[in-house]
């Protein structure tokens, strides 16, 4: 079974610049969740997609990022214009419906470097 | 408010020695709560969960509801346990999410 795939890997860019991730989840798997994981702490939730509709932004910076999902598959997370403090690993996850296992499977992460 | 707390940033045992790695939490009634590790250069993934009273690698967890704890333990930690650990509960609401707690880095020395 392929696993959640992420790219880019890494990414490097000035603060104000924009810069684009992308996610496959695997197959199957409804929910879909951006993870954001600052160097020194645990991964924080940004935004959690059920299918194609957005379950849970609360902790998404509107002002900034966005993500979409729009055929209920691959997802796209973007931020724009970024800042310093956005330096981070971004995970992608995703996970079954309908099986209260709780079982997340990550992808490798993206991880982005603003200068 | 609903959290979990990790209180140790770093771990650091010797081969053989047992290990506890600790977990509260802020819930209230009976959480479904997860153990996550991340081993170098690997994905996340997970460890155990409490529901299923499971031993993966040795590693158990038991839900202690009068201290409000879930913490890890290994009786004879490996060298290869070294690892960053995430206790994991869920937002309580009907769509299931998982919150992270800060994470403990735990090194096991030779």
């Amino acid at each position: 079974e392929a696993g959640v795939a992420q790219s880019p890997r890494y990414k490097i860019i000035e603060k104000r610049q924009s810069v684009a991730f992308w996610c496959n989840p695997i197959s199957g798997h409804a929910t879909l969740y951006w993870y954001q994981q600052i160097l020194g702490q645990g991964p924080k939730l940004l935004i959690q997609f059920q299918n194609n509709g957005v379950v849970d932004d609360s902790q998404l910076p509107k002002d900034r990022f966005s993500a979409e999902r729009l055929k209920g598959v691959d997802s796209t997370l973007k931020i724009q214009p970024a800042k310093l403090e956005d330096s981070a690993v971004y995970l992608c996850a995703s996970s079954s419906t309908g099986v209260r296992t709780g079982e997340l499977f990550f992808g490798e992460g993206s991880r982005l470097t603003v200068l | 408010a609903q959290r979990v707390t990790q209180p140790e940033k770093l771990l650091s045992v010797f081969k053989g020695a047992p290990v506890e790695l600790k977990c509260n939490y802020s819930y209230s009634g009976s959480p479904e709560l997860f153990w996550y590790v991340q081993y170098s250069r690997q994905r996340l993934q997970l460890l155990l969960r409490h529901i299923s009273r499971e031993s993966i690698k040795g590693f158990t967890a038991d839900l202690n509801k009068g201290e409000t704890s879930f913490h890890l333990k290994k009786p004879f930690a490996q060298e290869e346990d070294s690892a960053m650990y995430y206790c994991a509960p869920p937002r309580l609401g009907s769509n299931y999410k998982l919150t992270f707690g800060k994470g403990t880095l735990l090194t096991v020395n030779p």
